[in-house]
């Protein structure tokens, strides 16, 4: 079965530095999907970044990167220039290949940065 | 453009009482899916949906149905509701993964609480 593990329960970081929130995973499959979601203090879910496990690139979306380790079987999301905005929950996610789609989600990392 | 949306924001039960929790999107997603989030734990899939007239179990179904008549709409029923249940829901929707990242867009939430 498919696991997600984020060991960083919670993490702090000061403004405008970098942060690296990790996750590993856990999958016999070959083919998979990997997320990221950020959701705010409002309670939204919202979609940050996706790594295909073929995709020979780390995906960027703007300030976010993913270190893909496919190997080491992670997927570390790293945000450049922190913001206050950052401060939420950050959630990594899998999906396995199929039909069905069902996404596992990590537990989380709470992300607080400071002025 | 409305996305996915999610009523009620917010609901009380009492135990025994039964509900459900309405979700629709208007983005044509073959993929919906009903999702638990409750404290360190992340989000648990309860049931799915790949297609209109198919449905399936997640990791968390005991207590809940779902039947999916359009590709617009899946509902969420609580057949009779235990403390156990009080949680967040989340509704999310997604294109299969051949069409794309196959990423999830996610409703605002259902904050339940059975007393």
């Amino acid at each position: 079965a498919q696991k997600i593990t984020q060991t960083q329960p919670g993490m702090f970081v000061q403004e405008k530095e970098a942060v690296t929130l990790d996750c590993t995973y856990d999958t016999s499959d070959p083919s998979y999907g990997l997320f990221w979601y950020k959701q705010p203090s409002s309670g939204e879910m919202i979609f940050l970044i996706y790594q295909g496990s073929y995709d020979q690139q780390n995906a960027t979306e703007g300030r976010y990167s993913l270190n893909f380790q496919k190997a080491r079987k992670s997927a570390n999301l790293v945000i450049s220039a922190s913001q206050l905005g950052d401060s939420a929950m950050y959630f990594c996610a899998m999906r396995p290949p199929g039909l069905g789609q069902n996404f596992v989600f990590g537990p989380g990392t709470r992300l607080s940065v400071l002025p | 453009n409305a996305g996915v949306t999610q009523t009620p924001k917010f609901q009380v039960l009492k135990t025994g009482q039964s509900m459900t929790l309405q979700c629709a999107q208007d983005m044509n997603h073959e993929y919906m899916s009903w999702y638990r989030q409750d404290p360190g734990m992340g989000l648990r899939l309860i049931h799915y949906s790949v297609g209109a007239g198919i449905t399936d179990q997640g990791e968390v179904p005991n207590g809940y149905n779902v039947s999916r008549s359009t590709t617009e709409d899946f509902p969420l029923r609580l057949l009779s509701a235990a403390p156990s249940q009080t949680s967040v829901y989340f509704c999310a929707s997604s294109y299969s993964a051949g069409r794309s990242s196959g990423e999830q867009y996610f409703g605002p939430g259902t904050r339940l609480t059975v007393t």
